[in-house]
């Protein structure tokens, strides 16, 4: 099984609104990533967590929020968006949490965030 | 300054025809990984390649690994419509985070 889930599909939201990204992954991986991509361009990488922690912040404002409950389940807090954060938001995950690989990330279908 | 660029940005061809796509960078890579991605979809794994030279073939897509594992190709044999997408190389550099190309647009037509 290489399949990464992620909820909702669609997402919008205002910009006074709270909502949460979810995120999940059944294969055993140790890191989790989360992802921005806007329209005709690749993923930018946001966040990762590598064994439920932290371990690399892409310089990303505080309305975002990530959280890791556990090896199989990322969540992404948002709070107070601006319209320019709507975007396809993809998680991935990967045996590996470091940099250096060989690892492969599989990536979930992605939410869909408009924020009007 | 973008670590690895690809070429072509936009490829438009008929059905039936050959294509090469390329990955290149100047920094070395422990691995590099192909993509492909179609709209609204999030990117799916095509392949891993790790060892410089090295050449994998998976049905009609053909992806070759630079000697000095700073580049790489995809052929697609006998293109089909159902092989349009945005094709994504990616890597990562040895202590550094895994980076993306900004990826060739496909387009197969009938």
């Amino acid at each position: 099984d290489t399949e990464v889930t992620q909820t909702p599909k669609h997402l919008v939201m205002g910009m006074t609104n709270k909502k949460s990204l979810k995120c999940e992954q059944h294969m055993g991986h140790r890191a989790m990533y989360w992802y921005k991509q806007k329209a005709k361009k690749p993923p930018e990488l946001m966040f990762v967590y590598s064994y439920e922690k932290l371990s690399i912040n892409e310089s990303v404002p505080s309305r975002f929020s990530p959280e890791c409950p556990n090896s199989s389940l990322l969540n992404l807090h948002l709070h107070a968006l601006q319209p320019e954060d709507s975007a396809l938001y993809l998680c991935a995950s990967s045996q590996a949490g470091v940099a250096g690989g060989p690892y492969e990330q599989y990536f979930g279908p992605g939410t869909r965030l408009t924020v009007t | 300054t973008q670590l690895l660029e690809q070429s072509p940005q936009f490829l438009s061809i008929q059905e039936g025809e050959n294509l090469t796509v390329y990955c290149n960078s100047s920094s070395v890579f422990s691995s590099l990984q192909w993509y492909r991605q179609e709209p609204g979809e999030g990117p799916v794994l095509l392949v891993t390649v790790v060892t410089g030279g090295e050449v994998k073939k998976l049905k009609r897509l053909t992806f070759q690994f630079g000697d000095a594992r700073k580049d790489s190709s995809l052929h697609i044999t006998a293109a089909q419509p159902g092989d349009t997408g945005l094709y994504l190389c990616a890597g990562a550099l040895i202590g550094q985070n895994f980076v993306f190309g900004p990826g060739t647009r496909l387009s197969v037509l009938p």
